[in-house]
């Protein structure tokens, strides 16, 4: 079965420059998840999007910005890197009334900022 | 808001043996679900086991069980038979019933298991 595609999977940046994660979800997922986990972390929710639209936010830094497009796939866009921001980052779909099943969650992003 | 709280950041156990992770709660809400997740060393996370809170059977999935307890707002997991491919890290996780609403997780828990 498909599952989360999550690109790159891992990538070295250095202060202050920009990057762009992706993240294409299950085929008929209407719905994207992006969260972040730094080292020895618990994951924690950065921002969600539902039919393009942003459904919610979390804890994302301004320097951030994200947006899901017509074919569902989603972009999470981070500039003026900081050491702080290396992290994995993490996308996860389902579909938007489905509460009550999981999130499915890709392999995730490993960004190191040096 | 919601929150998580997994008050035992490392556990052990032998092969075979049987560990209980726990996991409390906090929120308003009267409906809810609870999931647990595994984190092995790939860091890809699998769901291990969820449960509805309007549900008052406790879930479970093989190896794996869940003791729920709405009153007390717990929700433990229990490992039987423990294997070394159970070493990983378990995160509890909270999501409120409204769609499209994100998981809230725990600090984890890093399990070990030795032969």
């Amino acid at each position: 079965a498909a599952g989360v595609i999550q690109s790159p999977r891992h990538l070295i940046k250095e202060k202050r420059e920009t990057a762009t994660l992706k993240c294409y979800p299950i085929p008929r997922h209407d719905t994207v998840y992006w969260y972040q986990q730094g080292p020895g972390q618990d994951p924690q929710f950065l921002i969600s999007f539902y039919e393009k639209m942003q459904s919610d936010k979390g804890s994302i830094p301004d320097r951030f910005s994200a947006q899901q497009f017509s074919d569902y796939h989603s972009e999470l866009n981070m500039s003026s890197l900081e050491l702080g921001d290396s992290a994995l980052y993490f996308c996860a779909s389902s579909f938007w009334g489905a509460v009550a099943t999981e999130a499915f969650f890709g392999q995730g992003t490993r960004l190191t900022v040096v | 808001a919601q929150t998580v709280t997994q008050s035992q950041p490392e556990m052990s156990v032998q092969e075979a043996e049987t560990v209980t992770l726990s996991c409390t709660y906090d929120t308003s809400e009267s409906d809810y679900y609870l999931f647990w997740y595994k984190q092995p060393p790939s860091r890809q996370m699998i769901l291990v086991i969820r449960q509805e809170a309007y549900k008052q059977q406790n879930a479970t999935e093989n190896r794996f069980s869940v003791n729920f307890q709405k009153a007390a707002k717990s929700f433990s997991l229990k490992i039987s038979d423990s294997q070394l491919g159970d070493a990983a890290m378990y995160f509890c996780a909270y999501r409120s019933p409204q769609a499209g609403t994100a998981l809230i997780f725990g600090k984890g828990t890093t399990l070990s298991v030795s032969s």
